[in-house]
């Protein structure tokens, strides 16, 4: 089945530093990825949908200069936190849509765990 | 209005019985596609089942089943024969194709089910 690499898991940075995540499909072309976070026991939050070779559309309350998105490849997005904060520390995951004959498939990465210090 | 509401905030099951969870949904898009998601405590987001709108069938796949109500506009999943494994976070959520241009999933609030030995 359909396959997506996030990467780091986990990462743990100082406050004022940016970090990026990565997460590529590994066995199809997604032209579309969605990005969420998610605080604990919470449910997941959609930030921003990403799209290969255009500007990411953000959701009401997301800084986009602060989360920067960019799909430069029909296998890679990636969400860079620019000028992180403690209040940034969240995990975040990824999602790649695909579609097959039956409609469309949501595959999710396993996730990044953010803690800023 | 919440799209997707998850009632149950948290559940205990005996291992070995059945248990339900309850999902409805808000949506005047005759044409919608309902998903269930189980979220492990390493947090990825494993896909579980799907129901279109226009199924005529309710969904199965081996021993979660889905109880699909369009009338009550209702989606639980039955997850028959728990084992120890299935304690986690369950998330319902929908995808309208109306008014949705990124084709976006919506969220329900999360069940965490916990199966007692």
């Amino acid at each position: 089945g359909a396959v997506v690499s996030q990467h780091p898991s986990r990462v743990i940075c100082k406050s004022g530093t940016s970090v990026k995540i990565e997460c590529r499909s590994l066995d199809f072309q997604a032209t579309t990825m969605f990005w969420y976070r998610q605080f604990p026991k919470q449910s997941l939050m959609l930030m921003a949908t990403s799209n290969e070779g255009s500007k990411a559309t953000y959701e009401q309350g997301v800084e986009k200069d602060k989360f920067l998105i960019n799909h430069a490849s029909l296998t890679l997005s990636t969400l860079t936190v620019t000028s992180a904060h403690p209040e940034d520390s969240s995990f975040y995951i990824c999602s790649a849509r695909e579609y097959s004959g039956a409609g469309y498939g949501y595959t999710f990465g396993s996730g990044t765990r953010l803690t800023v210090v | 209005a919440q799209k997707i509401t998850q009632t149950q905030p948290g559940m205990f099951v005996q291992e070995k019985e059945a248990v339900t969870l309850d999902c409805t949904y808000d949506t005047s898009d005759p044409s919608y596609g309902l998903f269930w998601y189980k979220q492990p405590s390493s947090g990825e987001m494993i896909f579980l089942i799907y129901q279109g709108s226009y199924d005529q069938q309710n969904a199965t796949e081996g021993r979660y089943s889905l109880n699909f109500q369009k009338a009550r506009k209702s989606a639980n999943l039955v997850i028959s024969a728990s084992q120890l494994g299935d304690s986690a976070m369950y998330f319902c959520a929908m995808r309208e194709a109306l008014n949705n241009a990124g084709n976006m999933l919506t969220f329900g609030g999360g069940t965490r089910l916990m199966v007692k030995p």
